[in-house]
């Protein structure tokens, strides 16, 4: 059974700063990983997709890596703003299904 | 360009009522999934299905029942609600479960059972 966990829980800093989250997962047969934001109160925003025979992905100020042999994905945020405040969630594809972590909720203060 | 549409968004319902909660996706995606998201947590697979006709249980099943009579339609049906069952539920869509293809999330029904 696939299971991914997400850390840290919870992040607070301030703004301009560059950031790290982390993701693993325990089966490295995935077919690819998702990062997705959740605002407060709303639905899922997908962020980028790194299919299983890449490394990493970059959108803007967004940069996702994957490591498919150690299990683990990493969210690095560059120049963090204060509307970049929300819950981050990591989503793994293996077999047919989509297995979220618990996500990290980030707090950027201005 | 409407993607994963699911109604109602908002709903409340007594103990022992049953609803269904509607999810409808225009993208020709084979695969739709239902999630659950409880407060604090990540999201839990209820039901998916892999194309008309076909259905399986996710991770999170009792209590909830789906069909899939079309592409485009997936329904969840709630028999008898129960407190346990308030929760934010997701449905979401994909092509296909491999690469390069994602998935789409529809906005969510935030459910509560008094």
């Amino acid at each position: 059974k696939q299971e991914v966990t997400q850390i840290p829980a919870a992040l607070s800093v301030p703004e301009g700063e560059n950031l790290v989250l982390n993701c693993s997962f325990t089966d490295s047969a995935i077919y690819n990983l998702q990062w997705f934001r959740q605002d407060h109160g709303k639905g899922l925003t997908s962020l980028l997709l790194i299919q299983s025979s890449q490394r990493e992905q970059t959108s803007g100020r967004l940069n996702a890596s994957l490591d498919k042999s150690s299990g683990r994905s990493t969210l690095y945020i560059a120049a963090s703003q204060p509307g970049d405040s929300a819950t981050y969630l990591c989503a793994v594809v293996s077999g047919s299904r989509l297995t979220f972590g618990e996500g990290t909720q980030l707090t950027v203060n201005p | 360009n409407a993607g994963v549409t699911q109604t109602p968004k908002f709903r409340i319902l007594k103990i022992g009522q049953s609803m269904t909660l509607q999810c409808t996706q225009d993208m020709n995606h084979n695969y739709m999934y239902w999630y659950r998201q409880d407060p604090g947590m990540g999201l839990k697979l209820i039901y998916y299905s892999v194309g008309a006709g076909i259905t399986d249980k996710g991770e999170v099943p009792n209590g909830y029942n789906v069909s899939r009579s079309t592409t485009e339609d997936f329904p969840l049906r709630l028999e008898l609600a129960a407190p346990s069952q308030t929760s934010v539920y997701f449905c979401a869509s994909s092509y296909l479960a491999g690469p390069p293809y994602g998935y789409t999330f529809g906005s969510g029904t935030r459910l509560t059972v008094v």
